[in-house]
């Protein structure tokens, strides 16, 4: 089946520095990805919609500049974590839909510790 | 507005017993519906799915049905086990390219 590769799957970074996470389809064209965070014994949160080719839509309350997403390709979606503060710390999740395809398959999750 | 909504836990169950985990939905039109389960330090995986009202899906066990009268989709085994032990999610969603809504999540745990 369909296979999204998240990476990395942890990292720990001092406050004020910037943090990308990869997000790829492994063996199909996603032209749509998503990104979710998910704060302990929560839910997940939808942070944005990325679509291939052009800018990013994000919910509300997400700010845009501190959370850049880019999807370059059709196998490709990354998300920044800019200038990173210990309140980022949380697990971001990524999904695709593939193109006709009838579900949704999630990356591993990174877990972002924010020291 | 179009929302999830599913039991809080956390629900603890011996082995063997029957689990239900209820979960309704608002939304307008007729959306798919999914249940996802994470284990403990991972990312979420599909467990079952239906599409279409009267749809039963079913995975290792656990069933739930996309009932439109009740627009619920509760979940259901049999007889649990404790490898069974996680968090479940219920989700919905739209044709296209629409992003799943997901319930609050009720953690399950299962003691032998």
């Amino acid at each position: 089946g369909a296979v999204v590769s998240q990476h990395p799957s942890r990292v720990i970074c001092k406050s004020g520095t910037s943090v990308k996470i990869e997000c790829r389809s492994l063996d199909f064209q996603a032209t749509t990805m998503f990104w979710y965070r998910q704060f302990p014994k929560k839910s997940l949160m939808l942070m944005a919609t990325s679509n291939e080719g052009s800018k990013a839509t994000y919910e509300q309350g997400v700010e845009k500049d501190k959370f850049l997403i880019n999807h370059a390709s059709l196998t490709l979606s990354t998300l920044t974590v800019t200038s990173a503060h210990p309140e980022d710390s949380s697990f971001y999740i990524c999904s695709a839909r593939e193109e006709g395809g009838h579900g949704y398959t999630f990356g591993s999750g990174t877990r972002l510790t924010v020291v | 507005g179009n929302s999830v909504t599913q039991m809080e836990g956390p629900v603890t169950l011996s082995e063997e017993a029957f689990l239900t985990i209820n979960c309704t939905y608002t939304a307008t039109g007729y959306p798919s519906l999914f249940w996802y389960v994470q284990y403990p330090g991972e990312g979420l995986q599909l467990l079952l799915k239906a599409t279409k009202a009267d749809d039963k899906g079913s995975n290792k066990g656990f069933e739930a049905t996309y009932r439109k009268e009740t627009t619920s989709f509760h979940l259901e085994k049999g007889s649990v086990q404790v490898s069974d032990s996680a968090v479940y999610f219920c989700a919905r969603t739209f044709s296209g390219n629409t992003p799943l809504v997901f319930g609050k999540g009720t953690r399950l745990s299962v003691i032998a």
